[in-house]
């Protein structure tokens, strides 16, 4: 199976930051390449699909972008409700998630 | 609106049984692929299986720790999806989630849990 690895694993930020999340696969993945937020007690929303697609209804602050291994999901200005745990996950093959990474309020 | 309502969690002892149900509406279901994913007590997300519209073929892939126990099955006159989960562990102590397929995961349910436990 292929393996996600996320960076980092936690992280603190202040509301109006700007924030990366890194997402690696052990092999190619093309594009095949989703970002999901998670908060406590709800189920996950997808936020990107294809590496860089927006699902509807969600802001324009959450982008998405890479290819191939590499992957990162930007925030440009968080916002109160984004403190969350991000996952990602790859569907070119048996399907795998990333460990997730935890956005704290700094 | 789209509505993914999971049922059939409960407690239950290792070598045990359980089924899982997952009632579907606002979509048309039967042109679904369907997955199960699931969340240990703390832990990440991981992927139980998928079923494919019975226009694709209707066929299923699972992970390999439940493959040969669990079995996911729909029955598109009622809008349903199963999870039959036989020899349960310890380890599948879980959140389930019922799940829209689209190779990514558009609509979740709010989740069922299993606890295996003696």
């Amino acid at each position: 199976d292929i393996q996600m690895t996320q960076s980092p694993s936690s992280l603190s930020a202040s509301v109006g930051d700007r924030v990366t999340i890194t997402c690696r696969a052990s092999q190619s993945i093309s594009s095949y390449l989703n970002w999901y937020q998670q908060k406590p007690g709800k189920a996950p929303k997808l936020l990107i699909y294809a590496a860089s697609s927006l699902q509807s209804g969600v802001p324009s602050r959450f982008s998405g972008s890479g290819s191939g291994t590499d992957f990162t999901l930007t925030i440009s200005s968080l916002q109160p409700e984004d403190f969350a745990t991000y996952y990602c996950q790859q569907s070119y093959s048996t399907i795998t998630f990333g460990p997730g990474t935890r956005l704290e309020i700094k | 609106e789209v509505q993914l309502v999971e049922s059939g969690g409960g407690l239950v002892k290792p070598g045990g049984s359980l089924r899982l149900s997952c009632a579907a509406s606002g979509f048309t279901f039967s042109n679904a692929w369907m997955s199960w994913v699931r969340q240990a007590p703390g832990k990440g997300l991981e992927w139980v299986g998928r079923i494919k519209s019975k226009t694709d073929g209707g066929t299923t892939n699972y992970a390999a720790p439940v493959k040969g126990r669990f079995t996911i099955s729909r029955d598109d006159s009622k809008n349903t999806l199963y999870l039959q989960m036989n020899s349960l562990k310890t380890e599948d102590t879980a959140v389930y989630y019922c799940i829209t397929d689209l190779s990514w995961f558009d609509y979740w349910g709010q989740g069922t849990l299993v606890t295996v436990s003696s």
